[in-house]
């Protein structure tokens, strides 16, 4: 199985700052299926970036996703303060489909 | 879209539980549909996935639960199943239906413990 590893842990920024996060998988993720989510504490996840790079329905252009085969990151370009949470990502081009462990952002 | 999951609940290890996922607001028999668990303070982890009837309505399941649980599916009652077998203290999680990735149900916890 695609194994992914997300970095950091935990990373720590003020609003108006910019965040990148790290997605790193063992083997190349097939067609770039990669998503990206942001799960708030007592919430069902949400769908921020599917297919490495389209952001889903509603989702604000300050996040963007990019990368391929081996290497993704989401950016976020100006954190606002509900931005703080933790973001997974999955891969789905191949089963079984796997998540990262998770990045916390935190203020 | 709207995804409802029922039928959690706290169960001994070894037991067995079936969870429903009710749905509306799409045409479910042409969706794939994945449930994903969430142990208390964790990740999220894939569970399994069934496709659609005319997809050939195959299943896949992740290697922790694989030959436990069963996923299936009524296309006549828009719900989708998650039966689980030989319930361990492991399985112990918020268990949640998605669709597409986009649509995601509220979850329901199983707590597995004597």
């Amino acid at each position: 199985e695609v194994v992914l590893t997300q970095s950091p842990g935990t990373l720590s920024l003020s609003p108006g700052e910019r965040a990148a996060l790290s997605c790193r998988a063992s083997q190349s993720v097939s067609s770039n299926y990669l998503a990206w989510y942001q799960q708030k504490l007592g919430q069902a996840p949400r769908l921020l970036i599917y297919g490495a790079s389209s952001r889903a329905t509603g989702i604000p252009d300050r996040f963007s996703g990019s990368g391929s085969g081996t290497d993704f990151t989401l950016t976020i370009s100006r954190l606002e303060p509900e931005d703080f949470a933790v973001y997974y990502c999955q891969q789905y081009g191949s089963s079984p489909s796997t998540f990262g462990q998770g990045t916390k952002l935190d203020i | 879209v709207q995804l409802v999951e029922s039928g959690g609940g706290l169960v001994k290890p070894g037991g067995s539980l079936r969870l429903s996922c009710g749905a509306s607001g799409f045409t479910f028999s042409n969706a794939w549909l994945t449930w994903v668990r969430q142990a208390p303070g964790k990740g999220l982890e894939w569970v399994g996935r069934i496709k659609s009837k005319t997809d050939g309505g195959t299943t896949d399941y992740a290697a922790p639960v694989k030959g436990r649980f069963t996923i299936s599916r009524d296309d006549s009652k828009d719900t989708l199943y998650l039966q689980m077998n030989s319930l361990k203290t492991e399985d112990t999680a918020v268990y949640y239906c998605t669709m597409s990735r986009a649509y995601w149900g509220q979850g329901t916890l199983v707590t597995v413990s004597s």
